[in-house]
C-alpha cells in the first residue's frame, strides 16, 4: 500500500464549478498535510497545508482532513482554466521529507 | 514565503560526463534539503536527505556513489550525477525545511526550488 494515494484522473470540470480532489495515506501518525499545484515542466507551488481535522479555507481552496478516516481533500471553488495542473497531496509520514502522492491531474473546461 | 534557488535550470550533456546541480536557500538557513527526481507523468521521489555537515541520507535504490550529495554550507547543497547516461535524464528538484508558526504551533514547510531539467544525450 502506498503511503499517499490520489486518484490519477484525469478529473474535468467545467469552468465555474467545484473541483474535488481526493487523498488518503495510511500513516495514522501523519500529522499534516499539504497540497501542491505543479504545471507541466515547473516545480510544486504550495496551495495550503492543513493539520487539524475539519476544514481550512484560503481563497477559492478549501482543504479538509479528517484524520478518523484518513482522509484529505482539496476543493477549488468557481474553478478557473488556469487551475488546471497536477494537484499533488502530500504529508510527513514519519520522515523528514515529504512523501507525495501520484497526483492527480485537473482539467477546467472553459 | 522563502526561496530556493537552482541551477542551472537545464542542462544538456553527453553520457558519461558529470553534472552538478547547485540548491541555495535564499532568505533563510536549511541544515536539511532534499533532493526529488521526477520522470514525465510521474509524482516527485525523494532521493536523499542532504544534512549540512554530514553525510547525506540516500533512499533505498538510489546509488549513492552515483548521485554524490554535498551540503557544505546552511544556505548551499550541490547534487552531482556522476557518469550520467540516458536513463537519468529527469527533472530534479531540491527542497529546504522551514519551521512555520501557525496558530501558536511550529509545522515544517518544504519550499521547492524551480528544477533542473536534466538531458543526457
Amino acid at each position: 500500500q502506498k503511503e499517499v494515494e490520489q486518484n490519477s484522473g484525469p478529473l474535468s470540470v467545467p469552468e465555474g464549478a467545484i473541483a474535488s480532489l481526493n487523498c488518503t495515506y495510511s500513516d495514522r501518525g501523519s500529522q499534516s498535510f499539504f497540497w501542491y499545484r505543479q504545471y507541466s515542466g515547473k516545480s510544486p507551488e504550495l496551495i495550503m497545508f492543513i493539520y487539524s481535522n475539519g476544514d481550512k479555507e484560503d481563497g477559492r481552496f478549501t482543504a479538509q482532513l479528517n484524520k478518523a478516516s484518513q482522509y484529505v481533500s482539496l476543493l477549488i471553488r468557481d474553478s478557473q482554466p488556469s487551475d488546471s495542473a497536477t494537484y499533488l497531496c502530500a504529508g510527513y509520514t514519519g520522515r523528514r521529507a515529504l512523501t507525495f502522492g501520484s497526483g492527480t491531474r485537473l482539467q477546467v473546461q472553459p | 514565503g522563502a526561496v530556493v534557488s537552482q541551477h542551472p535550470s537545464r542542462v544538456i550533456c553527453k553520457s558519461g560526463t558529470s553534472v552538478k546541480i547547485e540548491c541555495r536557500s535564499l532568505d533563510f538557513q536549511a541544515t536539511t534539503m532534499f533532493w526529488y527526481r521526477q520522470f514525465p507523468k510521474q509524482s516527485l521521489m525523494l532521493m536523499a536527505t542532504s544534512n549540512e555537515g554530514s553525510k547525506a541520507t540516500y533512499e533505498q535504490g538510489v546509488e549513492k556513489d552515483k548521485f554524490l550529495i554535498n551540503h557544505a554550507s546552511l544556505t548551499l547543497s550541490t547534487l552531482t550525477v556522476t557518469s550520467a547516461h540516458p536513463e537519468d535524464s529527469s527533472f530534479y528538484i531540491c527542497s529546504a525545511n522551514l519551521k512555520v508558526r501557525q496558530t501558536g504551533r511550529l509545522y515544517n514547510e518544504q519550499f521547492f526550488g524551480p528544477g533542473t531539467r536534466l538531458t543526457v544525450l
